[in-house]
């Protein structure tokens, strides 16, 4: 079963807009990572965010955390068309394994 | 460094062959794991490694074998291949203290027919 859930499924946006995708989770979590996956590559690390987090920023990706609510965002500000990709929320909860959603298809259009 | 290798990055199987799906990796990683893409599934994990001579199954484990004879490698085998195994496959490394953040190879496409 999956342990993230991302939403909307997948999103379009013009070029210049801000892009914003969401992840809920059912238990509870140490960490929860975001990645990206451009067509036929693999999933590359974004931003990892500790559970005693509640915003973390790296360059043009803000990442918020709520915890009471089991919810994540993920905004991307100024969308770029190189920005277009799959985005996956992952949560780790202590141990070894690291569960990922079923990500948010993203399209910026140019 | 080359990070994560995946070969090959293609494969077309028939029903009940078998064949291996090789990883390898140059950061030093104790943790590795394998895991499976399908649409609209995200990934999820066949088998992983703690370290050399240590694996554990997944969340999918049924239909695949894996080994760690070395820190680098960590082939995936196909034991008879199905069409249900047609899908897209992902090799990982991590470190025990990196916090849980993983690095992928390529992928390798794999379709049973």
């Amino acid at each position: 079963s999956q342990q993230g859930e991302e939403d909307p499924q997948a999103l379009s946006i013009q070029e210049g807009e801000n892009a914003t995708m969401n992840c809920s989770y059912k238990t509870s979590i140490n960490n929860l990572q975001w990645y990206r996956q451009n067509s036929g590559r693999g999933l590359v690390h974004l931003i990892l965010i500790r559970s005693n987090e509640r915003e973390k920023h790296s360059g043009r990706l803000r990442v918020t955390l709520d915890t009471s609510k089991k919810s994540s965002s993920l905004l991307i500000t100024a969308s770029r068309a190189a920005d277009t990709a799959s985005y996956f929320c992952a949560t780790g909860t202590g141990g070894f394994k690291t569960i990922f959603g079923a990500g948010t298809r993203l399209f910026v259009k140019a | 460094n080359a990070g994560v290798t995946q070969t090959p990055k293609f494969q077309v199987l028939k029903t009940g062959q078998s064949m291996t799906l090789q990883c390898a990796q140059d950061m030093n990683h104790e943790y590795m794991s394998w895991y499976r893409q399908d649409p609209g599934m995200g990934l999820r994990l066949i088998h992983y490694s703690v370290g050399a001579g240590i694996t554990d199954q997944g969340e999918v484990p049924n239909g695949y074998n894996v080994s760690r004879s070395t820190t680098e490698d960590f082939p995936l085998r196909l034991l008879s291949a199905a069409p249900s195994q047609t899908s897209v496959y992902f090799c990982a490394s991590r470190s025990p203290t990196g916090g849980g953040i993983q690095y992928f190879g390529a992928g390798t496409r794999l379709s049973v027919l």
